[in-house]
């Protein structure tokens, strides 16, 4: 059975700390690795990694994948309180294109 | 304004009832799916569909039933026999199910909050 499991469950800084969330799997023929953020409602996406050790930037966000250690981070840089959401990952790993979602990061940024 | 659509927000099921949820995409997207959130518990699949009049059972389908009569449209209904219903549910499409090479990124719409009266 597939599994994808994220840590820490929740995390609580202050504007401008920067904090890194840990996603890692098991899953059948891995095909990616999805972030998405959750804000209220409905989840966004952020970044899709196929290949270890390229480096997905988007402004202060940045992830990276690891296939031999089976597992991604999601870096985010500067927080700011409108970073504050869940964060969740997802993996895609049969042929027909199914995510395994992890349990999500609340992040809760302080002023 | 290209998108999904669920509705309504919120939903209230009295017991014994069926209740359906809507979902709508312009996406033009071939491939659509039906999560359920639960705290603690990130998404779980419930159905998904891959063309027009076919789809198939996820991981957690027992008391619910799909129905893809158009492209643009995917709803839900939750039956009496699902008795814990209570959640946050959540639809997605993509441009199909395998994306580039196997590689699908889903988009999902803002959800329907189901509650039990």
């Amino acid at each position: 059975e597939d599994k994808v499991v994220q840590s820490p469950l929740s995390l609580v800084v202050h504007e401008g700390d920067t904090v890194t969330l840990n996603c890692s799997y098991e899953v059948t023929n891995f095909r990616s690795l999805l972030w998405y953020k959750q804000e209220k409602k409905a989840p966004t996406f952020l970044f899709m990694l196929t290949s270890s050790g390229i480096e997905k930037k988007s402004g202060r966000l940045s992830s990276i994948l690891d296939k031999k250690e089976l597992f991604s981070i999601l870096n985010i840089t500067a927080t700011q309180t409108g970073d504050s959401a869940v964060y969740l990952c997802a993996v895609g790993g049969t042929s027909y294109g199914k995510l395994t979602f992890g349990q999500g990061t609340i992040l809760t940024v302080h002023p | 304004d290209g998108g999904i659509t669920q509705s309504p927000k919120y939903l209230f099921r009295k017991e014994g009832q069926n209740v359906t949820l809507s979902c709508e995409q312009n996406l033009n997207h071939d491939a659509m799916y039906w999560y359920r959130q639960d705290p603690g518990q990130g998404l779980r699949l419930i159905y998904y569909s891959q063309i027009v009049n076919d789809f198939q059972k996820g991981d957690i389908a027992e008391g619910y039933s799909v129905s893809r009569e158009k492209k643009e449209s995917f709803p839900l209904t939750v039956t009496s026999a699902q008795k814990n219903p209570t959640a946050f549910y959540l639809c997605a499409s993509s441009i199909d199910l395998l994306g580039t090479g196997g590689r699908n990124i889903q988009y999902f719409g803002a959800g329907t909050r189901l509650s039990v009266l």
